[in-house]
């Protein structure tokens, strides 16, 4: 399934470093999600775009910046990380805001050094 | 806050017998529970889901139930199989957010 496409799928970085994550979905959705998953931990929802504008960031730090530049397209820039930011990051997508379910890229493993 | 219990976190079975993952959630707005199950290096992947005006749904060899008043809702998988081992989420979504337990490993031994 190819439905939602994230690159790169591993990514080491120092904590000075900038880079950026990558999702792309073609299923022809509106809605477009960030989340983080940590071992142990529920999955958490960083970031939600309804129709390119953010409806939702939960008390994410500002060392993570979206941007969605359109309804297809959505990026993770990151900047002066944490090594406790180390987590796989999934990007998933669905109908629209309001309706589910939501599909899931195979998610970018990152890792602060 | 709203939050959503799974339990049990581990489960180990073997192949043939069923194996049963409970959920409980807090916000009486939920109205939409979907599974997820994600092998090991793979994308979560929606396997079943059921929607708050459905007791019960049913797909081959996988089955959800929902209990509004108790707030609880379960996933059974009958006879396992090996290819069934992964990590399992339960989620509850209100209109405003999805809210998801924190998994469960399910291990199929042959």
């Amino acid at each position: 399934e190819t439905g939602v496409t994230q690159t790169p799928r591993h990514l080491v970085m120092g904590m000075t470093n900038k880079k950026s994550l990558k999702c792309e979905q073609h299923l022809g959705h509106n809605a477009m999600y960030w989340y983080k998953q940590s071992a142990k931990k529920p999955l958490e929802l960083m970031f939600v775009y309804n129709f390119k504008e953010q409806t939702e960031n939960n008390s994410v730090p500002s060392r993570f910046s979206p941007e969605c530049p359109n309804s297809s397209h959505l990026f993770l820039h990151l900047h002066t990380l944490q090594p406790e930011d180390s987590a796989l990051y999934l990007c998933a997508s669905s109908q629209d805001r309001l309706r589910q379910p939501q599909h899931f890229g195979d998610g970018t493993r990152l890792s602060i050094l | 806050g709203e939050n959503v219990e799974q339990h049990p976190s581990t489960l180990s079975v073997q192949e043939g017998d069923s194996a049963v993952i409970k959920c409980t959630y807090s916000d009486s707005a939920s109205n939409y529970f979907p599974w997820y199950k994600q092998e090991l290096g793979k994308r979560p992947q929606l396997i079943i889901d059921i929607r708050s005006n459905v007791g019960e749904k049913k797909d081959q060899r996988i089955a959800v139930t929902l209990n509004k008043t108790a707030k609880h809702f379960s996933l059974h998988i009958t006879e396992t199989q090996p290819e069934d081992s992964a990590v399992y989420f339960c989620a509850a979504s209100t209109p405003d957010k999805l809210i998801f337990g924190t998994g469960t490993r399910l291990q199929v031994f042959p």
